[in-house]
C-alpha cells in the first residue's frame, strides 16, 4: 500500500524561525518519486520539489532544503528564516512507477508571525 | 509559459443542481488530471486522461460524476446532481510526458481550483 503522512498538522512560528516539516511514506516499490507542494490561501498547488527513489543527495534552493533518507523513509522539507509568505500548507507526495497514482499527506498547515 | 486554467473560481449551488467545471492545461501536456480536495486533506484523484482518452477513472462516481476531454485540450469535469458531500475544491493538474513515452511519475502542475459549496 502506499501512504503518506504528515504528522504535524499545524506548526506556527515567528519570521526568521526555521521550521521543519515532516513527511513518512510507505511504499514496496523501488522506484517511486517524492514530491513538495505549497498550498497558499489563494488554492494553487505550486510543485516545489520532485525527488527519484535513487537519489539520496539532499537539495538547497535558497532558504528550501530537503533531507531525503531511504533508511527512514522520509523527506522532510526544512524553511530557513522563515518569512510571513511562507504561510501555506504544505503537501508531501508520493508517486510509485507500478501504482501510477499520486498520493498526498494530509498536508501540514505553517504560519509564520511578523 | 501560460500555467493551468480554471473556471470558475467560486460555485455555489443547491443540492440536487449541476454544475461544471474547465480547465486548459498548459500548452502541450498531454496528460489532464482532476482532483477532489475536501477541506482538511490532500487532494484524491477523480479521473485521469491520456490525451483524449481515460487512463483511470477508478475513483470516480460515475452515477453523478462526469468528464471529458474530447480534443485532447481542455476539459470539463460535472456533477449531476449535486450532493451537500460534494463541497470541496476541485483541482485541475497536467504533465508532460517526459521523453517518447508517457512516464507515469512526471510532475503535475496544478490550476488555481474551483472551490464549490452545495447547500
Amino acid at each position: 500500500a502506499q501512504k503518506v503522512t504528515q504528522a504535524q498538522t499545524e506548526i506556527s512560528v515567528v519570521e526568521k524561525e526555521d521550521v521543519t516539516l515532516d513527511c513518512v511514506y510507505e511504499t514496496r516499490d523501488t522506484t517511486y518519486y517524492l514530491f513538495w507542494y505549497k498550498q497558499p490561501p489563494s488554492g494553487e498547488l505550486v510543485f516545489l520539489i520532485r525527488r527519484n527513489s535513487f537519489d539520496e543527495q539532499n537539495e538547497i534552493s535558497g532558504r528550501y532544503s530537503w533531507n531525503f533518507q531511504k533508511s527512514t523513509s522520509s523527506f522532510n522539507f526544512t524553511i530557513t528564516a522563515s518569512q510571513v509568505v511562507d504561510s501555506a500548507v504544505y503537501f508531501c507526495a508520493l508517486n510509485s512507477y507500478n501504482t501510477d497514482k499520486l498520493i498526498f499527506g494530509t498536508g501540514t498547515r505553517l504560519q509564520v508571525f511578523p | 509559459e501560460a500555467g493551468v486554467a480554471q473556471s470558475p473560481r467560486y460555485k455555489i449551488i443547491e443540492k440536487r443542481q449541476s454544475v461544471a467545471f474547465w480547465c486548459n492545461p498548459i500548452s502541450g501536456h498531454a496528460t489532464l488530471y482532476w482532483y477532489q480536495q475536501i477541506l482538511g486533506q490532500g487532494p484524491k484523484l477523480l479521473i485521469q486522461f491520456q490525451n483524449n482518452g481515460v487512463v483511470d477513472d477508478s475513483q470516480l462516481p460515475k452515477d453523478r460524476f462526469s468528464a471529458e476531454r474530447l480534443k485532447g485540450v481542455d476539459s470539463t469535469l460535472k456533477i449531476q446532481p449535486a450532493k451537500l458531500e460534494d463541497s470541496a475544491v476541485y483541482l485541475c493538474a497536467s504533465s508532460l510526458p517526459m521523453g517518447g513515452d508517457w512516464d507515469r511519475t512526471d510532475t503535475q502542475y496544478f490550476g488555481p481550483g474551483t472551490r464549490l459549496t452545495v447547500l
